[in-house]
């Protein structure tokens, strides 16, 4: 069955860096694009991140500014978030999730919480 | 981008009813819309695709409609697991972004 298991979220203080893995499972990976997505503390979903099948298409949401990278590893079946200059209002559950048409499975989320 | 728009923000309706649920978009985003499930503490849950394509696993009494700008998820004969937040999101938008609506928080009487 299609799983996919984020970790790599926590505590970081403002100016901080982190970096998000996902790691899938149950699926030929390198078939599918990939996306992250975000949810503030009880607030609703934000797109922040879109890459190819292959690695070689990314996207962003224009709110990032430049500060995060997505990536993927196809040999490890395995996505990445790279953030940087974190604020605190990128505190959020950040999901990982596949896209077939739209995102049809998602990881159970990591929590990033940017504070001094 | 393509704003998308809920409404009710929260409904209230009894087991065995019926729930519409409506979400409208900007723009036009043809039949390139879904429907999303999140209960408390879970990751959202693919419900519809295709405006009105149940994904899999996705129980009859789920269904959507619309296209263009206006879309509509009923739920018919409530069950009480069907309490959740709803969320509506576009993919018509290439490149990206992708955007979702706001959530509809569906409470079971």
């Amino acid at each position: 069955q299609v799983q996919l298991v984020e970790s790599g979220g926590g505590l970081v203080k403002p100016g901080g860096s982190l970096r998000l893995s996902c790691a899938a499972s149950g699926f030929t990976f390198s078939d599918y694009y990939m996306n992250w997505i975000r949810q503030a503390p009880g607030k609703g979903l934000e797109w922040v991140s879109y890459i190819s099948s292959s690695g070689t298409t990314r996207y962003y949401a224009d709110s990032l500014k430049g500060r995060f990278t997505i990536s993927r590893d196809n040999a490890k079946n395995s996505l990445y978030l790279q953030m940087n200059s974190l604020r605190a209002e990128d505190t959020a559950v950040y999901y990982c999730a596949r896209e077939k048409d739209t995102f049809d499975y998602w990881g159970q989320g990591t929590l990033v919480t940017v504070s001094s | 981008e393509i704003v998308m728009t809920q409404s009710p923000a929260t409904l209230s309706v009894s087991p065995g009813e019926r729930a519409t649920l409506s979400c409208r978009a900007s723009q036009s985003v043809s039949s390139n819309l879904a429907w999303y499930q999140q209960k408390p503490g879970q990751a959202p849950r693919l419900l519809i695709y295709g405006a009105s394509t149940r994904a899999t696993g996705i129980p009859a009494r789920f269904s959507g409609s619309g296209s263009g700008t206006e879309f509509t998820l009923t739920i018919s004969s409530l069950q009480s697991e069907d309490s959740a937040v709803y969320y509506c999101q576009q993919y018509n938008t290439w490149p990206p972004p992708i955007t979702f609506g706001q959530g509809t928080r569906l409470e079971i009487k």
